[in-house]
């Protein structure tokens, strides 16, 4: 599968606890994109990352949310101390360096804070 | 700064109908990329199109097809006679600055719902 693997598919976690996920590129990509689905809601841009650099946060809430993009591996985004209000579909897309950049998503991580 | 407008939430029609989904786009770029994606009840995103704004030549595939003037900044797209299997929620897209890899910034939406 050469698409954008994106893991958990649904992830569960209590008020309180951090929330990790996970999002392998398409092969080659070096460009990462974490979008927000809020219920009933379009996509809501958060983060663009490069290889081991944060290029545009300006959609990252200011608290307890990070990403990151290592040299090696998936880029991860963490909730941490996760409310209910973070119950949501986020979803990664990935794009190859340099213009026009089209872009491949993943099929999103669902998370629900119970 | 980019806005995407969907105005239409949530679009009802039977099957073989034509229906339109309108997109109006907000951008001070003169080059920029418009995108449709089909979100489907399962939930992944399929890419349907990408429009680069210097190509105002009207695009067709199969049932769908997509308007794109630039005189009014919309970029609305069209499928002919509607299946069921064409219920989902559609996005429209925008991306600006082309000559670098940037974010896309969605309007919110239009659920489309096919009935026999």
């Amino acid at each position: 599968n050469a698409g954008v693997m994106q893991n958990p598919r649904h992830l569960v976690r209590r008020r309180g606890q951090e929330a990790r996920l996970r999002c392998s590129p398409v092969k080659g990509h070096s460009h990462v994109y974490w979008y927000r689905q809020l219920p009933e809601e379009g996509l809501k841009f958060m983060v663009y990352l490069q290889k081991e650099n944060i290029i545009d946060e300006s959609g990252m809430p200011k608290e307890r949310f990070s990403a990151e993009f290592p040299k090696e591996g998936p880029s991860i985004l963490r909730i941490q101390q996760v409310v209910r209000g973070d119950s949501a579909a986020y979803f990664c897309a990935s794009s190859p360096r340099g213009p026009p950049g089209g872009y491949t998503f993943g099929s999103g991580t669902r998370l629900t804070v119970v | 700064a980019q806005k995407v407008t969907q105005a239409q939430t949530e679009i009802s029609v039977v099957e073989k109908e034509d229906v339109t989904l309108d997109c109006v786009y907000e951008t001070r770029d003169t080059t920029y990329y418009l995108f449709w994606y089909k979100q489907p009840p399962s939930g992944e995103l399929v890419f349907l199109i990408r429009r680069n704004s210097f190509d105002e030549q009207n695009e067709i595939s199969g049932r769908y097809s997509w308007n794109f003037q630039k005189s009014t900044s919309s970029f609305n797209f069209t499928i002919t006679a509607s299946q069921v299997v064409d219920s989902a929620v559609y996005f429209c897209a925008l991306k600006e600055d082309p000559g670098t890899a940037s974010k896309l910034t969605f309007g919110t939406g239009t659920r489309l719902q096919v009935t026999l």
